[in-house]
């Protein structure tokens, strides 16, 4: 498709339970980004990657969170041990800038993940 | 860390009414840009900034980025029932290494018919 793709759009898990959101960026795009959306605030970055390389992981709040993307394409974002407070909305974005310098060409998002845990 | 502080929360308009908003940030950005959020959708681009001090029009938006670099502003003329929504400011302070955006908290706008 012509822009980035999420899967599932929506997730109910139980607390405890091992989730898995799956992102399929803009084709070509060097740059993939997560974000987390909580209800009625704006974005919060997570994690960054340049191609296959996992650049930039400052974001994530736990060592619960993963991510991946082994091919340099589409992209895991895994929560292990769910818990209430990993409820959101998890975005994931991605451009064309790959010089890992002054970024220049802007992001574009996906719809989101929502996860609801129980 | 960063923050972005974006107001008004909300507005309340009438159709046909501008609409103005505005970001203000602790630190410089380098880059500036403008998103727009529907229900159950992701945030769509609207206006990106890249220079101090530039002005950019889309239609009927403008939006500037601040000579400081630490603010901007996004305008909306003669507003129409589908830019209803939550607007986003963003900033990007990439510089010698690859950051994700860092986001206000977003100005509700709701027109009035």
């Amino acid at each position: 498709g012509a822009g980035v793709s999420q899967s599932p759009r929506y997730k109910v898990a139980k607390r405890g339970q091992d989730v898995a959101l799956r992102c399929d960026p803009i084709s070509g795009h060097v740059s993939l980004f997560w974000y987390q959306q909580a209800l009625g605030q704006g974005p919060e970055f997570l994690t960054y990657f340049q191609n296959e390389a996992q650049l930039d992981k400052s974001g994530l709040p736990s060592d619960r969170f993963f991510a991946e993307r082994p091919e340099g394409s589409v992209s895991t974002l895994k929560i292990q041990r769910t818990q209430q407070e990993d409820s959101a909305v998890y975005l994931c974005a991605s451009s064309t800038d790959g010089t890992g310098g002054h970024s220049n060409q802007p992001q574009h998002f996906g719809d989101g993940t929502r996860l609801s845990i129980l | 860390g960063q923050q972005l502080n974006q107001s008004p929360q909300s507005m309340f308009i009438q159709e046909g009414e501008d609409v103005s908003m505005n970001c203000t940030s602790s630190s410089i950005f380098n880059t500036w840009l403008w998103y727009k959020q529907d229900p159950g959708e992701g945030p769509v681009l609207l206006i990106a900034l890249y220079k101090a001090g530039e002005l950019t029009s889309n239609g009927r938006l403008t939006a500037q980025f601040g000579i400081t670099r630490k603010d901007s502003f996004l305008n909306i003329s003669a507003s129409i029932p589908s830019d209803v929504g939550i607007y986003f400011c963003a900033g990007d302070d990439s510089g010698g290494g690859a950051d994700g955006l860092t986001f206000g908290k977003g100005t509700h706008l709701i027109i009035q018919p």
